[in-house]
């Protein structure tokens, strides 16, 4: 069974950066798009950012856009995203997601997802 | 960006009812749409892809149609393990959206 779990989340002040990870596993992680979702709590889903399986395309929510790098490691089985100048709205669970195929699909795997709390 | 609106947001209903959930997209999205079920405490689960595809697992009375730029989720036959938050998302063009949920509640 697929596995995906993420880390680096963490309570954080307005400003600061935070690096989060997805470590992949039990399928061929460089086959395959990758993605962040979060959600804030009691709220919906918001789709973050994601990645095409060779890092050629590339997509960022407007809300985070200019802000926040999402990266992988096919070599290293992970996915990244770096926070910067964080702030209060970007509280929430992140959630990485496996696409079911390499580009533009919808997600058929997450994580449990780390928490992120911005906070003075 | 484009703009998912699900309807209704919430609604009640009781286990062996047929319930449609729909999503409207600001802009033309072909196929590229996605339905997600979502339990308190718990990852989202994929149920359909390319707007009418069940994903492997996903009991039948689970189905996805559309019509232009209308879609819509079918549940036939409503079971106590339904009761849950149902979002649709586009995949067609960045940033992707999802829809802001529909809340199934037991009547």
């Amino acid at each position: 069974e697929v596995q995906l779990v993420e880390s680096g989340g963490g309570l954080v002040q307005p400003g600061r950066s935070l690096r989060l990870s997805c470590a992949a596993s039990r399928f061929t992680f460089d086959d395959y798009a990758m993605h962040w979702v979060r959600q804030a709590p009691g709220k919906g889903l918001e789709w973050v950012s994601g990645i095409s399986w060779n890092s050629g395309s590339i997509g960022y929510a407007d809300s985070v856009k200019g802000r926040f790098t999402i990266s992988r490691d096919n070599a290293k089985n992970s996915l990244y995203l770096q926070m910067n100048s964080l702030r209060v709205e970007d509280t929430a669970l992140y959630y990485c997601a496996k696409a079911y195929s390499g580009s533009t699909a919808a997600f058929d795997y997450w994580g449990q997802g780390t928490l992120v709390t911005v906070s003075s | 960006a484009i703009r998912m609106t699900q309807s209704p947001s919430s609604f009640s209903a009781s286990t062996g009812d047929r319930v449609t959930i729909t999503c409207r997209a600001s802009q033309g999205i072909s196929s590229y749409l996605a339905w997600y079920q979502q339990k308190p405490g718990k990852a989202p689960k994929l149920l359909i892809y390319a707007a009418s595809t069940l994903q492997s697992g996903v009991p039948s009375r689970f189905s996805g149609s559309e019509s232009g730029t209308d879609f819509t989720l079918t549940i036939s036959c409503l079971q106590s393990e339904d009761f849950a938050t149902y979002y649709c998302q586009q995949y067609y063009s960045y940033p992707w959206t999802f829809g802001q949920g529909t809340k199934v509640e037991i009547k």
